[in-house]
């Protein structure tokens, strides 16, 4: 059975750009989880969508935003790129709202603004 | 607001010892931890999952604990190798189904 699947895996950006992340839950999950991990801050919980809806945002700008499609695949997009936004996007999946169980984590796409 | 801490930042071993990571976090309002494992530029491996309800999980060399109450766990990792070498991570789910990190202990095993 396939894993959480992420896409791209590297991705370069200048300033002011925008970028689109994408990732596929493990088969049968409802929910996706998104997370950044920068230089030096950890990871930081970004989104969580559950059901094609928006549940939980964690202390980011309104630049970041995403959606789910009905196929429960995410994406992540970030308007007007700034060098601080240079690092590694984790997505996870769970098999829905109010799960308590093990979270599996893609690979990661790598985003570097230049 | 949870936080949770790791220490040591950073360990280096000799092949062989048995070692122990520390992880703290100042909510015990959590349903389960998590210990997680990451190579350099990869993403994140599952290592042990222990709910709030458990107070240890093991998995081969590895065995995690929990201390809900004092906000305490610890990785012990035995016979340490050269391949354990990475970041070890732990992570608390809060009441709002919010992954909480650390900030890692960055683990060398010396040959």
């Amino acid at each position: 059975e396939a894993g959480v699947t992420q896409s791209p895996t590297h991705l370069i950006k200048t300033r002011g750009q925008q970028a689109t992340l994408r990732c596929s839950p493990i088969s049968g999950h409802t929910s996706v989880y998104w997370y950044q991990q920068a230089l030096g801050l950890g990871l930081q919980f970004l989104l969580w969508y559950d059901e094609g809806e928006e549940r939980n945002r964690g202390n980011f700008p309104p630049r970041f935003s995403g959606r789910q499609f009905p196929n429960y695949s995410s994406e992540l997009n970030v308007n007007a790129l700034e060098l601080e936004d240079s690092a590694l996007y984790l997505c996870a999946s769970s098999p829905g709202q109010g799960f308590t169980g093990e979270l599996f984590f893609g690979e990661g796409s790598r985003l570097t603004v230049l | 607001k949870q936080e949770v801490t790791q220490i040591p930042a950073a360990l280096s071993v000799p092949e062989g010892e048995n070692l122990v990571l520390n992880c703290s976090f100042t909510d015990s309002a959590i349903y389960n931890l998590q210990w997680f494992r990451q190579d350099p530029g990869k993403g994140l491996t599952s290592l042990l999952l222990i709910q709030s309800s458990q107070r240890e999980q093991t998995s081969g060399r590895l065995n995690a604990s929990l201390d809900k109450s004092s906000g305490r766990s610890t990785l012990y990792i035995a016979a340490s190798q050269p391949g354990d070498s990475a970041t070890y991570l732990c992570a608390v789910l809060g009441s709002n189904y919010k992954l909480t990190f650390g900030k890692g202990t960055l683990l060398t095993v010396n040959p």
